[in-house]
C-alpha cells in the first residue's frame, strides 16, 4: 500500500515562496498521478493541481500563475512551490495519489502552513 | 468551475439510524462523483467512487447513488465510529471541486 508524507516549513512570510515535498513509499511513482490539495476553514478543500510521473501537469486556474508542481521519480518525491503567498494561503496542505479517473486515495497526513510575518 | 453543495451541513443521529447525505452539482457531472470521510485531525479517506462503487475495505453499510446533478451517500445503520465530516468531490473535469462537507455526530 502506497504511503505519502508531506514535509516542509510550517511558517512562511507574506510575499515569499512556500515549498513542500511529498515522499512516496511502498510503491513506484511510475504510471500514476500525484496531487496537492489544501484545506482551510474559509475555502474548504481546494484542489491545487497534479503531476503525472512523466512530468505533465494540470493546475487549478485560480492558482496557476503562482503554482509549480514537479516530480523526482528517482527520489520517489514530488514537490509544490507557491509564490507570493498571503494569509489566504494559510491551510493544511495534503499530497495525494490521483487515479486516472480523478479520485484521490491515499492521502498524506497533511501539513499546516501558516503565512505570517 | 463546477460548484458542489451538500445538505445538511451537520446532523446528529443515534447508532443504528439510517443516515442520508445529499450532494448537488451546479451542472451535470454524469456519475463522476466521489465521497470521502474525514475524522478530526486526519486526512480525508475515500469511501465511494464513481457515485456508487465502494472502495476496498469500506464497510458495506455505506452506499452511494445518483447521477447527473444529484447524489446521495447513505449509511444504512450508523455506527459510533462513523462520526466525522463527509465530503463529495466531482471528478468530471478540472478544476476538481469538493462540497463544503456534512458533519456527522453519533449521539
Amino acid at each position: 500500500q502506497v504511503q505519502l508524507q508531506e514535509s516542509g516549513p510550517g511558517l512562511v512570510k507574506p510575499s515569499e515562496t512556500m515549498s513542500l515535498t511529498c515522499t512516496v513509499s511502498g510503491g513506484s511513482m511510475n504510471s500514476y498521478y500525484w496531487s496537492w490539495i489544501r484545506q482551510s476553514p474559509g475555502k474548504g478543500l481546494e484542489w491545487i493541481g497534479h503531476i503525472h510521473f512523466s512530468g505533465s501537469t494540470n493546475y487549478n486556474p485560480s492558482l496557476q500563475s503562482r503554482v509549480t508542481i514537479s516530480v523526482d521519480t528517482s527520489k520517489n518525491q514530488f514537490s509544490l512551490k507557491l509564490t507570493s503567498v498571503t494569509a489566504a494561503d494559510t491551510a493544511v496542505y495534503y499530497c495525494a495519489h490521483k487515479v486516472q479517473s480523478n479520485w484521490f486515495e491515499p492521502w498524506g497526513q497533511g501539513t499546516l502552513v501558516t503565512v505570517s510575518s | 468551475d463546477i460548484q458542489m453543495t451538500q445538505s445538511p451541513p451537520s446532523l446528529s443521529a443515534s447508532a443504528g439510524d439510517r443516515v442520508t447525505i445529499t450532494c448537488r452539482a451546479s451542472q451535470s457531472i454524469s456519475g463522476y462523483l466521489n465521497w470521502y470521510q474525514q475524522k478530526p485531525g486526519k486526512a480525508p479517506k475515500l469511501l465511494i467512487y464513481a457515485a456508487s462503487i465502494l472502495q476496498s475495505g469500506v464497510p458495506s453499510r455505506f452506499s452511494g447513488s445518483g447521477s447527473g446533478t444529484d447524489f446521495t451517500l447513505t449509511i444504512s445503520s450508523l455506527q459510533p465510529e462513523d462520526f466525522g465530516t463527509y465530503f463529495c468531490q466531482q471528478s468530471h473535469n478540472t478544476p476538481f471541486t469538493f462540497g463544503p462537507g456534512t458533519k456527522v455526530d453519533v449521539k
